[in-house]
């Protein structure tokens, strides 16, 4: 079964708009954390959030902000007032603890997101 | 202070051939990691190195070697390429137990003919 799972291979959207992509994932730990990148073209790997599952509340990063649904096993990114510069690929990662506090990341398959002027 | 750097940017390379991508980090991190990123997909894990001179296999490490030389520099061998190992190269470094810790290089675009 896949660990990460993001849905929405691409999505437009209109400038200034409020955007939420979507991501859901599974494990049995009870101590994780959820991260989402931005690829831009250039293709570089950008760091915007991350939540941990014992946080009560939902992350937040300027105009980022991470819908963290424990129950649901859901971890949606939402960007508000989305800008031309946020046009990239958005990936969702999982980070999971092994060997001693080691930790991996396992990514999704990333959505593909293009904002309209 | 330059984060990670990977060397090279660009490698094609012919079938059968060997080389190594190296990277280096000088934000005196424990962790080191290797991806692999294939047209249309999230990043996969090919080797990490909690520390130095330990390493681990990740989800793909069929035909990949590594190398944790110090505590900056954390290399990845192709003994024998295959055009199946064409894909674009990330390196990462963390600090174990900070938030938002893995930092990526720039990563190498690896053609294998």
């Amino acid at each position: 079964a896949q660990k990460i799972t993001q849905t929405q291979p691409g999505m437009f959207v209109q400038e200034k708009e409020a955007v939420t992509l979507d991501c859901t994932y599974d494990t049995s730990d009870q101590s994780y954390g959820l991260f989402w990148y931005k690829q831009p073209s250039s293709g570089e790997m950008i760091f915007l959030i991350y939540q941990g599952s014992y946080d009560e509340q939902n992350a937040t990063e300027g105009r980022y902000s991470l819908n963290f649904q424990k129950a649901r096993k859901s971890a949606n990114l939402v960007i508000s007032a989305s800008q031309l510069g946020d046009s990239a690929m958005y990936f969702c990662a999982m980070r999971e603890f092994s060997n001693f506090g080691n930790e991996k990341l396992t990514f999704g398959t990333g959505t593909r997101l293009t904002i309209i002027p | 202070n330059a984060g990670v750097t990977q060397t090279p940017k660009f490698q094609v390379l012919k079938t059968g051939q060997s080389m190594t991508l190296q990277c280096a980090q000088d934000m005196n991190h424990n962790s080191m990691y290797w991806y692999r990123q294939d047209p249309g997909m999230g990043l996969r894990l090919i080797y990490y190195s909690a520390s130095e001179g330990t390493t681990d296999k990740g989800e793909v490490p069929n035909g990949y070697n590594v190398s944790r030389l110090n505590k900056r520099e954390f290399s990845l061998r192709l003994e024998s390429a295959a055009p199946s190992q064409t894909s674009v190269y990330f390196c990462a470094s963390s600090l174990a137990g900070a938030p938002d810790t893995q930092y990526f290089g720039p990563g190498t675009r690896l053609t294998v003919l």
